[in-house]
């Protein structure tokens, strides 16, 4: 199973901080990815982290975009810097199953909000 | 980036009645391999997507034969022979072809 966590609210400018905590399982071996839905929108794929740490940003966010993952912890956590109103969405975590290109299990979401 | 648009995106249908969606890409989504890297999602109110279809036409594990993939490079359908309370939700096609991977705009599937 994948939870994510973090803040429900982020002030503007500021960096937007989420883990994603993986059970029954281990971050090893794997590729993972972070994505988000703005309310009542579809879904924006961020990347994806590798477990030895390797990364591969989405263009259109990688300015403002840090994976990173933790072995010991089994974890997984994303950094978005600068964040604006628009950045306000429910961020899911996934796992990545590279050999077919799909994505086979997924957290169920936490909504972050970006207000002052 | 490949664009992925798809179509209707809202569908009325009866319990019991046949449903289909179309979904469409802005290149071929055909690997050397030989295969379609074309993925169906399904959203439920409230839930997280959950795989229905990977590689154009391979039911996920638990996913009911009713669900069906098919199509070329670019024309991928998603066909559920007898739709059920069950399948009600917004329905997303997804390439996993190549990077940054992307999604059509999803159909909602709505009770008629």
């Amino acid at each position: 199973q994948l939870q994510e966590s973090g803040p429900g609210l982020v002030k503007p400018a500021e960096t937007l901080s989420l883990t994603c905590t993986v059970s029954g399982g281990s971050i090893s071996g794997h590729h993972w990815s972070w994505f988000r839905q703005p309310p009542g929108k579809g879904l924006e794929y961020f990347g994806y982290i590798y477990s030895d740490g390797s990364t591969d940003y989405n263009p259109s966010l990688k300015s403002r975009v840090t994976m990173s993952v933790d072995t010991s912890k089994n974890q997984i956590s994303l950094k978005l810097s600068s964040v604006t109103a628009a950045d306000t969405a429910v961020y899911y975590c996934a796992r990545f199953y590279s050999t077919w290109g799909y994505f086979d299990l997924w957290g169920r979401g936490t909504l972050v909000t970006v207000s002052s | 980036d490949i664009v992925m648009t798809q179509s209707p995106l809202s569908l009325p249908v009866t319990p019991g009645e046949p449903a289909s969606i179309s979904c469409r890409s802005s290149q071929s989504l055909l690997h050397s391999d030989g295969y379609i890297y074309l993925d169906w999602y399904l959203q439920k109110p409230g839930q997280s997507p959950q795989l229905l279809i990977y590689l154009n036409s391979n039911r996920a594990s638990g996913v009911p034969d009713r669900f069906s993939g098919s199509g070329s490079g670019t024309n991928l359908t998603l066909k559920i022979s007898r739709v059920e309370a069950e399948d009600f939700g917004v329905y997303y096609c997804m390439q996993g072809l190549r990077t940054p991977y992307t999604f059509g705009q999803g159909t909602k599937l709505e009770i008629k």
